[in-house]
């Protein structure tokens, strides 16, 4: 069984300012990574993920995830956050056996500050 | 990618009353799922179809539910008689074959409110 951790609830960041959000992850086997986002009254979207190879993964919007299987993380940055990046921000895993169901944190909201 | 709609986006109903929740259009996709979301909650799996038969469900996914696809490109979670508790948000999402890390589709979702 996998499980998902967003420890921060809740994320109040000044305009330009960086910003990471924390993921941790339990799995009794391999997974996949992702971040999804979810911008008011839509619907979830993918922002990056992470399969295998460089654990450095860069997504959409400027976000950039970096994989760190002995702390069992995958945390989500940005470098400089927009208005534009106020949403829920949700953190997931899936199996890499044959489960296709997605793992999902309880998210983050990400308010940005003027 | 085109978009996931659902519909309605905001359902009331009574408690012991039947809904159907629809994922409209839908094609050239063979793999679905629906997804939850209780107020305040993670988004939690509640079932998966593929070939016009559920794929994998969660313990949530009792007999009160059921999907379908009535029509080759609708796809419906109905839950018969709804209880307080099935109050929530719920997700359609197409996506690819299983294990491959594939992205998921979502629709903006539909806020069911049972009172």
């Amino acid at each position: 069984a996998q499980s998902v951790t967003q420890l921060d609830s809740q994320v109040p960041v000044f305009e330009e300012a960086p910003v990471e959000l924390r993921c941790n992850y339990s799995s009794s086997v391999s997974v996949y990574l992702f971040w999804y986002v979810q911008y008011p009254n839509q619907g979830l979207q993918l922002l990056l993920k992470y399969l295998s190879g460089s654990t450095l993964v860069k997504g959409i919007n400027g976000f950039e995830a970096e994989f760190n299987k002995s702390q069992t993380s995958f945390h989500l940055r940005k470098p400089s956050v927009h208005i534009s990046d106020t949403a829920e921000y949700f953190c997931a895993v899936t199996s890499r056996n044959r489960d296709d169901k997605i793992i999902f944190g309880k998210g983050t909201r990400l308010h940005i500050l003027p | 990618e085109p978009e996931v709609t659902q519909t309605p986006s905001h359902q009331v109903t009574q408690m012991g009353q039947e809904v159907i929740l629809r994922c409209v259009p839908i094609s050239n996709h063979l793999y679905f799922y629906w997804y939850r979301q209780i107020l305040g909650q993670k988004v939690e799996f509640l079932v998966s179809f593929y070939n016009n038969e559920i794929s994998e469900k969660s313990e949530i996914f009792d007999d009160q539910f059921s999907v379908e696809r009535p029509d080759g490109s609708n796809f419906t979670l109905k839950i018969r008689s709804t209880k307080l508790e099935d109050s929530a948000m719920y997700f359609c999402a197409k996506g690819g074959p299983p294990g491959g890390g594939n992205e998921q589709f979502f629709g903006p979702g539909t806020r069911l409110t049972v009172l």
